[in-house]
C-alpha cells in the first residue's frame, strides 16, 4: 500500500535551476496538494487540485508551477530556482470531500538551493 | 535530512502525565479540524478530526475540544508516552478543499 509517494528524497540545486518534484498517488484521491515547510513556519500551501486538469494557488504559489493531467500525478516546477525555495516539501492527497477532507502526506522532499 | 520546525513552541511533559495542546484557528467558517502529528524527518500523519457541529471528539488515548465562540481548538493525550514526542499540528478546512496548517507545537515527553 504506496500512499503517497514523493522523489527525489535530497535534491541540491543550484540558483536558477529547473527541477521538478514528482508526485504520485494510488489511493484514487481527486484532491493533491503541495507545501513547503520551513523552520518555524509550519506547512504552507504552495498549489493544489481538486481534479484532473483543475489547478489552483495556494497560500505560496509564486515561484512554482504544477499541472494535473491524470488522477495520480501531481508534479511540482521550479522554473528558476532561487536560495529562498530552500525547504521542505510535502506532497498530499485527499478524497476530496467538500468537508472533511482529510489529507494524506508523502515522506516528503528535501531541497536546497545554492 | 534537516530537522524542520526548529523554533516551534515546546511543550515537556513527564511520562505518564496528559498533555494539552492548543491551536487557534483563523477562519470563523472552518467547518472541519484536523490534527497531524509529525516525527523528525517524516510527513505530517493524521491523529483525529472534528466538525464544526461538535465540541468534543475522543479517539485512543487522545481528545479534540472546539471552542467556535473563541476559533480555539485543544488535543489532549492522555498517559504521555515516549512515543508521543513529536510536533503536533493543527489544520483547518476553508473553502472546502483548501486544508490550512497552524505553526505546530513540540512535545517532549520525559521519561
Amino acid at each position: 500500500n504506496a500512499g503517497v509517494t514523493q522523489t527525489p528524497k535530497f535534491q541540491v540545486l543550484k540558483t536558477g535551476q529547473s527541477m521538478t518534484l514528482q508526485c504520485a498517488q494510488d489511493m484514487n484521491h481527486e484532491y493533491m496538494s503541495w507545501y513547503r515547510q520551513d523552520p518555524g513556519m509550519g506547512l504552507r500551501l504552495i498549489h493544489y487540485s481538486v481534479g484532473a486538469g483543475i489547478t489552483d494557488q495556494g497560500e505560496v504559489p509564486n515561484g512554482y508551477n504544477v499541472s494535473r493531467s491524470t488522477t495520480e500525478d501531481f508534479p511540482l516546477r521550479l522554473l528558476s530556482a532561487a536560495p529562498s525555495q530552500t525547504s521542505v516539501y510535502f506532497c498530499a492527497s485527499g478524497d476530496g470531500r467538500v468537508s472533511g477532507n482529510t489529507i494524506y502526506f508523502g515522506e516528503g522532499s528535501w531541497l536546497t538551493v545554492v | 535530512g534537516e530537522s524542520v520546525g526548529l523554533h516551534l513552541p515546546t511543550l515537556s511533559v513527564q511520562e505518564g502525565d496528559n498533555s494539552i495542546i492548543n491551536c487557534a484557528y483563523s477562519n470563523s467558517a472552518s467547518d472541519y479540524f484536523i490534527w497531524y502529528k509529525q516525527e523528525s524527518g517524516k510527513g505530517p500523519q493524521f491523529i483525529i478530526d472534528i466538525r464544526s457541529n461538535m465540541d468534543k471528539r475522543q479517539g485512543q488515548r487522545v481528545t479534540v475540544l472546539l471552542n467556535k465562540t473563541v476559533k480555539h481548538l485543544s488535543l489532549q493525550i492522555a498517559a504521555t508516552q515516549p512515543g508521543d514526542s513529536a510536533v503536533y499540528f493543527c489544520a483547518e478546512n476553508t473553502g472546502g478543499f483548501k486544508t490550512i496548517f497552524g505553526a505546530g507545537t513540540r512535545l517532549f515527553v520525559k521519561a
